[in-house]
């Protein structure tokens, strides 16, 4: 069955410093997500990424987040300059059609820990 | 505004009884329901959903209700399994957007 996957499983790095995470949607999907869960906390949104254009995003995601479809298979997340409080799990996911009533699929997620 | 640190509620069931799990919504204007199962160290997954013009949808051993007048939302497992055991999410959609918003969670711990 195909499946969303996710690069690294957990990514530490220290406070500053640049992060990029990486997503590979499943094939013929066209609409890519990224989401976040503080531990102990609800799946927040982040954005949504269609035709090569962000769709939607969230008060989360100010300008130290960026997305990016590099080639056909890649969707990454990159935050400039990471932030103690940007430790999360993050969630990627993809959907073949618009969001509504189809559903997302998600990948396993990478564990975020700022030092 | 959101708790930091929220500790889920948790429903501990007999392996084969049936669970039933609830969830509150907050906005009258979502119209499109999901419930998600979060294994431990993987994503959500998706398990059933339900639009806001039905009150009940079935799936394999899955009923979700819908309680509109309530904002109330409950998924129901029958004969509970120990592969059954995660967190459980459930998930509102709203009409011109296609972002998930997800509640709180429940831990089902299901023992033999």
């Amino acid at each position: 069955e195909p499946e969303v996957t996710q690069t690294p499983s957990h990514q530490v790095t220290q406070m500053g410093q640049e992060v990029i995470l990486r997503c590979v949607p499943i094939s013929n999907h066209l609409y890519f997500y990224w989401y976040r869960q503080i531990l102990g906390q609800k799946v927040e949104f982040l954005v949504s990424f269609y035709n090569n254009e962000i769709s939607e995003k969230s008060e989360i995601f100010d300008d130290q987040f960026s997305v990016e479809r590099p080639d056909g298979s890649n969707f990454t997340l990159k935050i400039r300059s990471t932030k103690l409080e940007d430790s999360a799990m993050y969630f990627c996911a993809s959907s073949l059609r618009e969001g509504r009533y189809n559903e997302q699929f998600f990948g396993p997620g990478t564990r975020l820990t700022v030092l | 505004g959101e708790s930091v640190g929220l500790h889920l509620p948790t429903l501990s069931v007999q392996e084969g009884d049936n669970s039933i799990i609830n969830c509150a919504y907050s906005n009258s204007a979502s119209d499109y329901f999901i419930w998600y199962k979060q294994e431990s160290g993987k994503g959500p997954q998706f398990i059933i959903d339900i639009r806001s013009n039905m009150d009940k949808r079935q799936g394999q051993r899955v009923t979700v209700l819908l309680n509109k007048t309530v904002k109330h939302l409950s998924l129901q497992i029958a004969a509970t399994q120990p592969g059954d055991s995660a967190v459980y999410f459930c998930a509102e959609n709203r009409r011109g957007t296609d972002k998930l918003i997800f509640g709180t969670g429940t831990r089902l711990q299901v023992f033999p």
